[in-house]
């Protein structure tokens, strides 16, 4: 089978602009969840969806928004960058709803200037 | 809110030692998952342990989760190169609740 893939895996933007990241979860999973790491905070978790509902959204501002399609690929969008956002955005994919073993794609690395 | 804390932030050890990473919650958890993650790469599963007092083995890995389970730990016997990496626990309260990641154990292996 395979893995779970993200795209773009680099990403440069800057201060103002939005940017949409891409991500395509193992064949027959329908969970998608989103995390972002940085350095000094460490993975955190972003949204879940299941069956395109999202499941659950972390701590983040309304600024980091996503969705998932019928095909259970899924998208996060960040509008109005700043220099914080710049991370690594880990999109991970399970068989089932809930917090089973999280299969993680390579992510994206953001960067913001 | 939940947190999970993980010590030690580093570790380096002469290849062949053994080491050890260990995991606190301030709350009680569900289930509680461990993640390998290589320089560069991204977080592996490793292993989930949801029973109180339960202890995992996987070759040179020894994982072992708290009666109260509310910490955890993961030991390597005689580490190797391949050993290098940062070690994450994740816990979760609930099983529909999301996972909540410690910062990890930076593991580095001297040869």
């Amino acid at each position: 089978k395979a893995g779970v893939t993200q795209t773009p895996r680099y990403l440069i933007k800057t201060r103002g602009q939005q940017v949409t990241l891409s991500c395509s979860p193992i064949s027959g999973h329908r969970s998608v969840s989103w995390y972002q790491q940085t350095p000094g905070q460490g993975l955190q978790f972003l949204f879940e969806y299941f069956s395109e509902t999202q499941r659950n959204k972390g701590n983040f501002p309304g600024r980091f928004s996503g969705r998932q399609f019928s095909n259970s690929r899924s998208e996060m969008n960040v509008s109005t960058l700043e220099l914080g956002d710049s991370a690594l955005y880990l999109c991970a994919s399970s068989d089932r709803a809930g917090y089973n073993e999280q299969f993680f794609g390579p992510g994206t690395r953001l960067t913001v200037l | 809110g939940q947190q999970v804390m993980q010590i030690p932030q580093y570790q380096h050890v002469q290849e062949g030692e053994d080491f050890t990473t260990y995991c606190n919650s301030s709350t009680t958890l569900s289930n509680i998952q461990w993640y390998k993650q290589r320089p560069g790469g991204h977080p592996v599963f490793l292993i989930q342990l949801v029973k109180s007092g339960e202890v995992k083995k996987q070759k040179r890995l020894t994982f072992q989760f708290g009666e109260a389970k509310k910490n955890s730990s993961l030991h390597i016997t005689a580490t190797q190169t391949t050993d290098v990496g940062t070690y994450f626990c994740a816990g979760t309260v609930r099983g529909n609740t999301p996972l909540v990641f410690g910062k990890g154990t930076r593991l580095s292996v001297i040869a």
